[in-house]
C-alpha cells in the first residue's frame, strides 16, 4: 500500500514551458486536492475533485488545470509556467467528504520556474 | 469567511522543555479542528484533530492540543521535547458547511535546541 504517490520529485522549467504533475493514490479514495506550498504562507487549494470525472476550482486556480479521468489519479497541469508558480506542490486524498476524514498527503514535488 | 492564525513563525526550545504552538481561528460557522506535522522534505501528516466530545485531543507521540470555544484556540502542547519533534506545525479548521476544505495556517516551526 503505497498511499499518495507523486511524480515528478522534482522539476525545473523555464518561463513558459508546460508540463505535468501525477498524483496517484491506492486507498480508493473519492477527494482528490492538489496544494502549492510557500514559505510563510501555509498550504493553498488550487483544485479539487470530489470522484472521478469531476473538478473544481481551489482558492488559486488560475495557470493551473487539472484532469481526474481515473479514480485513482489526479494530474496537475501547468500549460504556460511563470515564475510565480515555484512553489512546493502537495497532493492530498480524503474518503469522503473532508471535514472529519484525514487528509493523506504525497511527498511533494518541488518545481523551480526560471 | 473563515481564517487561521499560528502568531508564531518560529519557536526555538530547548530539549526536554515544555512547548505551546499557538493557534487562533475566526470562523462565523462551526469548525473541525486540526493539527498536521511536517517532518524536513516530507509531506504532511495527521497529528490529531478535534471533531466532538472532549476538548482535550492527544497524539500518540505525547502532544496535546485543547479546544476552547470561547477563545477560538486550538493550541498545540508538549510537556517534554525531543530532538526528533523538530517540525513544521500547521494549524488547519474545517467548516462544518464545508464537506471538502481545510483552511490552513502559515505553521510554525519548531526548532529544537541542544
Amino acid at each position: 500500500n503505497a498511499g499518495v504517490t507523486q511524480t515528478p520529485k522534482f522539476r525545473v522549467l523555464k518561463t513558459g514551458q508546460s508540463m505535468t504533475l501525477l498524483c496517484a493514490q491506492d486507498m480508493n479514495h473519492e477527494y482528490m486536492y492538489w496544494y502549492r506550498q510557500d514559505p510563510g504562507m501555509g498550504l493553498r487549494l488550487i483544485h479539487y475533485s470530489v470522484g472521478e470525472g469531476t473538478t473544481a476550482k481551489g482558492e488559486v486556480p488560475d495557470g493551473y488545470n487539472v484532469s481526474r479521468l481515473k479514480k485513482q489519479n489526479f494530474l496537475l497541469g501547468l500549460e504556460s509556467a511563470a515564475p510565480s508558480q515555484t512553489s512546493v506542490y502537495f497532493c492530498a486524498s480524503t474518503l469522503a467528504g473532508g471535514y472529519h476524514n484525514e487528509q493523506f498527503f504525497g511527498p511533494g514535488t518541488r518545481l523551480t520556474v526560471l | 469567511a473563515q481564517s487561521v492564525t499560528q502568531l508564531d513563525s518560529q519557536v526555538p526550545v530547548f530539549e526536554e522543555a515544555p512547548v505551546e504552538l499557538r493557534c487562533n481561528y475566526s470562523s462565523s460557522v462551526s469548525v473541525y479542528l486540526f493539527w498536521y506535522v511536517q517532518y524536513p522534505n516530507q509531506g504532511l501528516q495527521l497529528l490529531l484533530k478535534y471533531l466532538s466530545g472532549s476538548t482535550l485531543v492527544e497524539s500518540i507521540n505525547g502532544f496535546e492540543a485543547e479546544f476552547n470555544k470561547s477563545q477560538t484556540s486550538f493550541h498545540l502542547r508538549k510537556p517534554s521535547v525531543h530532538i526528533s519533534d523538530t517540525a513544521e506545525y500547521f494549524c488547519a479548521v474545517s467548516p462544518m458547511d464545508s464537506n471538502y476544505q481545510l483552511i490552513w495556517g502559515a505553521g510554525t516551526k519548531l526548532i529544537i535546541k541542544p
